[in-house]
C-alpha cells in the first residue's frame, strides 16, 4: 500500500519560478520527512528533511512546509533553475520501525530557460 | 574518497541466470539497504541490515537475497524466481543514530 501519496507526477516551470511540490502521509508514527533529488542514471541524493516539531524548513533556495494535522508536507523550489531539472521524491520513516523509509512515487521537475 | 559504490553500472542477463549486484560502502555506516526503482515508482525496499551477520526482509523480498558478511559490504544476488529483474536498483547506508540515508550510484540490471 502505498503509505506516501506525491503529486504532480510531473511539473514544468518557467526560469526564476516557484516549483511546489506536495506530498501526504497516512501514518502518525512517522516522525522524519526528506527529500531527495535525483538526476537521471544517478542515485537520489539528500536534498532537505524536516521533523515533524517544525512547520517549515529552509536552505537556501528550497524550503519545507510541514502541516501536521493535515498529514502533508511540500518542497518549494524559489526561483528555479534548469539546473533543478530532476526527479525529486519526498519520503518518510518512522524510528520506531527501525527507520523503515516510504517513498512518494516522485515528481519529475522540468525549468525551461 | 569516501561513499557508496555499486558496481556495476550497468547489467545484461539472460532469463534464468542468477546475478550478484556489488555494494561497499567505506563510510562506516552500520546499516546498508537494498532498494528498487521502477519508471514513475518510488523506491521499494527488498533487504536491509542493520548490523553484520543479521539481515532483514523488506516489502518485494521474494526472489532475492542477500548477505551481509562484513560492514562494509551489502551484495544483492537477483535470483531467477524473480519474475521481472528488469530494474534500476539502488544501495543506501546510515549511520547511527543519525536518520539520513546515503545512497550509491545505482546499477541498471537488464533481464532478457
Amino acid at each position: 500500500q502505498q503509505q506516501v501519496k506525491q503529486s504532480p507526477q510531473s511539473l514544468i516551470v518557467q526560469k526564476g519560478g516557484i516549483s511546489i511540490i506536495n506530498c501526504a502521509y497516512e501514518n502518525t508514527a512517522f516522525d522524519y520527512f526528506p527529500w531527495y533529488q535525483q538526476f537521471p542514471g544517478k542515485g537520489p541524493a539528500l536534498l532537505i528533511a524536516i521533523r515533524p516539531d517544525v512547520s517549515e524548513k529552509k536552505e537556501g533556495r528550497f524550503t519545507i512546509s510541514f502541516n501536521k494535522s493535515a498529514k502533508q508536507f511540500s518542497l518549494h523550489i524559489m526561483d528555479s533553475q534548469p539546473g533543478d531539472s530532476a526527479t525529486y521524491f519526498c519520503a518518510a520513516s518512522n524510528m520506531g520501525n527501525n527507520n523503515d523509509m516510504r517513498f512518494g512515487a516522485g515528481t519529475r521537475l522540468t525549468v525551461k530557460p | 574518497d569516501g561513499g557508496i559504490t555499486q558496481s556495476p553500472k550497468y547489467l545484461f542477463r539472460k532469463e534464468g541466470q542468477n546475478v550478484t549486484l556489488s555494494c561497499e560502502q567505506n563510510l562506516n555506516h552500520d546499516a546498508m539497504y537494498w532498494y528498487r526503482q521502477d519508471p514513475g515508482q518510488g523506491l521499494r525496499l527488498i533487504y536491509y541490515s542493520q548490523i553484520v551477520n543479521d539481515f532483514q526482509k523488506g516489502d518485494i523480498a521474494e526472489g532475492y537475497s542477500v548477505s551481509r558478511e562484513k560492514k562494509e559490504s551489502f551484495p544483492l544476488t537477483v535470483t531467477s524466481a524473480q519474475k521481472n529483474p528488469t530494474a534500476f536498483y539502488l544501495c543506501a547506508s546510515r549511520s547511527f543514530p543519525d536518520r539520513e540515508q546515503y545512497f550509491g550510484p545505482g546499477t541498471r540490471l537488464t533481464v532478457t
